[in-house]
């Protein structure tokens, strides 16, 4: 059964900082693996898609890397603002069936 | 461009009153569709997914159902609201099951 964690749960740092947030699952077998932001009260803007063959993507400030052998995924932010902060979920589209699955976030708090 | 419209945006309703809530999609045809629910400080649960009218798979039986009446509408229903059923409500489509999800903004519901 395919399990996603996400550690920190929570993360403050200030602005301006280089920061990595994690996820890592239990298992190899996934089409994609997909970072989202949400804002408190609000729906999930997606951020980066790494496809299963991809090692990373990137977008502006954000890259992403997958290293599907280890079951670990990586969000970078680079140079940090305080409109960084929100609560960053990955999820795992596994190749077994049509859900994706879960981490429970990570909240950055960027402080100014 | 797609846009995915999820409404209400916050919703009040008392134990054993019926619910729907309405979403759609615009700018893609014959998309992939879903609910998900998210409870406090945990991962989204998925509900229901449809791949095309009328063609609906639950994941979790409970008190709810859902319906695609049309290829870019999905509603999400209760004849009787539990006060287990307060909670924050998502609608998302993709364009295939392996693909990027886009995600609404979201319905916060409670029940009182």
């Amino acid at each position: 059964k395919q399990e996603v964690t996400q550690i920190p749960a929570a993360l403050s740092v200030p602005e301006g900082e280089n920061l990595v947030l994690n996820c890592s699952f239990t298992d190899s077998a996934i089409y994609n693996l997909q970072w989202f932001r949400q804002d408190p009260g609000k729906g999930l803007t997606s951020l980066l898609l790494i496809q299963s063959s991809q090692r990373e993507q990137t977008s502006g400030r954000l890259n992403a890397s997958l290293d599907k052998s280890s079951g670990r995924s990586t969000l970078y932010i680079a140079a940090s603002q305080p409109g960084d902060s929100a609560t960053y979920l990955c999820a795992v589209r596994p190749r077994s069936n049509y859900q994706l699955i879960w981490g429970a976030g990570t909240k950055l708090i960027i402080k100014p | 461009s797609q846009t995915i419209h999820q409404w209400p945006a916050t919703l009040v309703q008392p134990v054993g009153s019926p619910l729907s809530l309405e979403c759609t999609v615009e700018g893609t045809s014959n998309p992939n569709l879903y609910w998900y629910r998210q409870a406090a400080g945990r991962g989204l649960q998925l509900l229901f997914y449809s791949v095309g009218i009328g063609q609906i798979s639950s994941e979790v039986p409970q008190n709810l159902s859902a319906s695609r009446p049309q290829d870019r509408q999905f509603i999400l229903s209760s004849k009787k609201l539990l006060l287990s059923d307060s909670g924050f409500y998502l609608c998302a489509w993709s364009t295939a099951m392996n693909t990027e999800a886009f995600f609404g903004q979201g319905t916060r519901l409670t029940v009182v």
